[in-house]
């Protein structure tokens, strides 16, 4: 089965900072994607970023970007020039590409941003 | 831009009733999910649907039932809630031709005293 996992609970940064949230995860597939979400405090969750497996070049979206490593089955995020509106819940979340569209999620970070 | 309701953000229910948490989408998806999410776990599947009447178990079924009548409807029972079962519950949807992005709901926060 596959399982992700979120080692860091909680982390915090400076404002304007940049910070780095990791995710490890484990699948005996080739070809899948991994995603970052994000949950504001009482508000709904919303997608971050996504890498598809078979891409080689890390995601980008903004200020958010990844660190795919495939054989070492990491998937990271980061942060640059983090801002307030950063501070969240954030998951990382795995799924297959064939068959079911169910996504299997770490155990989520807590970011807080210092100002 | 896509909507998913949920109907309501907190309820509080008794041990031992029945309770029917509902989920609304405006954008015609196929796909429904229903997820518990837990401080330390994070998210985990209920159940999901891929059409009208289809249902599947996701990884922690117990205790619960589903219903999907309607496309744009997908409704979690708990058939007799217990104090284990206090949570937060996302509905999300998404459809299957766009292959990335699931769509969530605000949660409900059931307590179950």
């Amino acid at each position: 089965a596959q399982t992700v996992t979120q080692s860091q609970p909680e982390m915090s940064v400076q404002e304007a900072e940049t910070v780095t949230l990791s995710c490890t995860y484990d699948t005996s597939e080739s070809d899948y994607y991994l995603f970052w979400y994000k949950q504001p405090p009482s508000r709904q969750m919303i997608l971050v970023i996504r890498q598809e497996a078979y891409k080689q070049q890390n995601a980008t979206e903004n200020r958010f970007s990844v660190n795919f490593q495939k054989a070492a089955k990491s998937f990271s995020l980061k942060i640059s020039d983090s801002q307030l509106g950063d501070a969240a819940m954030y998951f990382c979340a795995y799924r297959v590409i064939q068959g079911a569209q169910k996504l299997v999620f770490g155990q989520g970070t807590r970011l807080t941003i210092n100002p | 831009d896509v909507k998913v309701t949920q109907s309501s953000r907190y309820l509080v229910k008794r041990t031992g009733e029945k309770v029917f948490l509902e989920c609304v989408q405006d954008m015609d998806h196929e796909n429904m999910f229903w997820y518990r999410q837990d401080p330390g776990l994070g998210l985990r599947l209920i159940y999901f649907s891929y059409d009208v009447k289809m249902k599947e178990k996701g990884d922690i079924p117990e205790g619960y039932s589903v219903s999907r009548e309607k496309k744009e409807r997908f409704s979690l029972i708990l058939e007799s809630a217990s104090t284990n079962q206090t949570s937060m519950y996302l509905c999300a949807s998404n459809d299957p031709g766009r292959r990335y992005e699931q769509y969530f709901g605000p949660g409900t926060r059931l307590t179950v005293t």
